[in-house]
C-alpha cells in the first residue's frame, strides 16, 4: 500500500523566518512524482511545487523548495522568508504511473507577525 | 486553458434530503476525475475516480454515489442525506497519462446536513 505521513499536524513560525514541513511516503514503485499543496482559509488547493523521483535536484519555486531524499523516501518543504499569506494546511501528496493521488494528514502552518 | 467548475458553494440541507453536486471541466479531454471529502481541519478522503465515461471506482463503501453522463462532467448524489455527510467536498481533475501532472481542484462545495 502507497501512504503518505506528515508528522507535524501544526507548526508556527515568525514572519520572515524559515521552516521546514516534513513528509516521509512509502512506495513499490520506481517512477512517481511528489507535490505539495497548499490550503489556505479559503480552502482551495493550490499546487506549490512538485519533485520528479528521478531528478536529483531539487525543485524550487521562489521561496519554496524541497529536500527531496529519494533512498530515506522523504520530502521535505522549505518556505524561506515566510509571510502572513503562507499560513494555510500543507499536503503532501503523491502519484505514480496510476491515477491516484495519494495525500498525507496536513500540517497547520501559522504565520506569526 | 484548463478549467474547473464546481457548484454550488455552499449547500446546507436537510437530513433525508436528495444531495447534487456537479463539477465540469473545460479545456481538455478524457481526463481522470475525482471527488475529495474533507472534515474540519483533517486531510481529504477520496471517495470516488472515474477514468471515462461510465466508469465509475468508489473507494469506501457509503451513502454516496457518482456519475459520469459526459466527458468532462462529474456528479456527486445521494437520495438521503445523513448529518455524517456534511463536509467540504472537493472536485478535481487530473491529466491521463503522464506521471507529472498534478491534480487540478475546483474550490469546493461546503455541505452542511442539518
Amino acid at each position: 500500500a502507497q501512504t503518505v505521513t506528515q508528522s507535524q499536524p501544526e507548526m508556527s513560525v515568525q514572519e520572515a523566518e524559515t521552516v521546514t514541513l516534513s513528509c516521509t511516503y512509502d512506495t513499490s514503485e520506481s517512477n512517481y512524482y511528489l507535490f505539495w499543496y497548499k490550503q489556505p482559509p479559503s480552502r482551495q488547493m493550490i499546487l506549490v511545487i512538485r519533485q520528479e523521483a528521478y531528478k536529483q535536484q531539487n525543485a524550487t519555486e521562489n521561496r519554496f523548495s524541497v529536500n527531496f531524499q529519494k533512498a530515506a523516501k522523504s520530502f521535505s518543504l522549505k518556505i524561506s522568508d515566510s509571510q502572513l499569506g503562507d499560513t494555510a494546511m500543507y499536503f503532501c501528496a503523491f502519484r505514480t504511473s496510476g491515477s491516484r493521488l495519494t495525500f498525507g494528514e496536513g500540517t497547520q502552518l501559522t504565520v506569526n507577525p | 486553458s484548463q478549467t474547473i467548475h464546481q457548484w454550488p458553494a455552499t449547500l446546507v440541507q436537510p437530513v433525508g434530503s436528495p444531495l447534487s453536486l456537479e463539477c465540469t471541466v473545460e479545456g481538455t479531454s478524457n481526463p481522470n476525475l475525482y471527488w475529495y471529502r474533507q472534515a474540519a481541519g483533517r486531510g481529504l478522503q477520496l471517495l470516488f475516480y472515474s477514468v471515462g465515461i461510465g466508469q465509475i471506482s468508489s473507494e469506501v463503501p457509503q451513502n454516496l454515489s457518482a456519475s459520469r453522463p459526459q466527458d468532462r462532467q462529474f456528479i456527486l448524489s445521494s437520495k438521503k442525506l445523513l448529518l455524517s455527510d456534511s463536509g467540504f467536498y472537493l472536485c478535481a481533475w487530473i491529466s491521463t497519462g503522464t506521471v507529472h501532472s498534478p491534480l487540478h481542484f475546483g474550490n469546493g462545495t461546503r455541505l452542511t446536513v442539518t
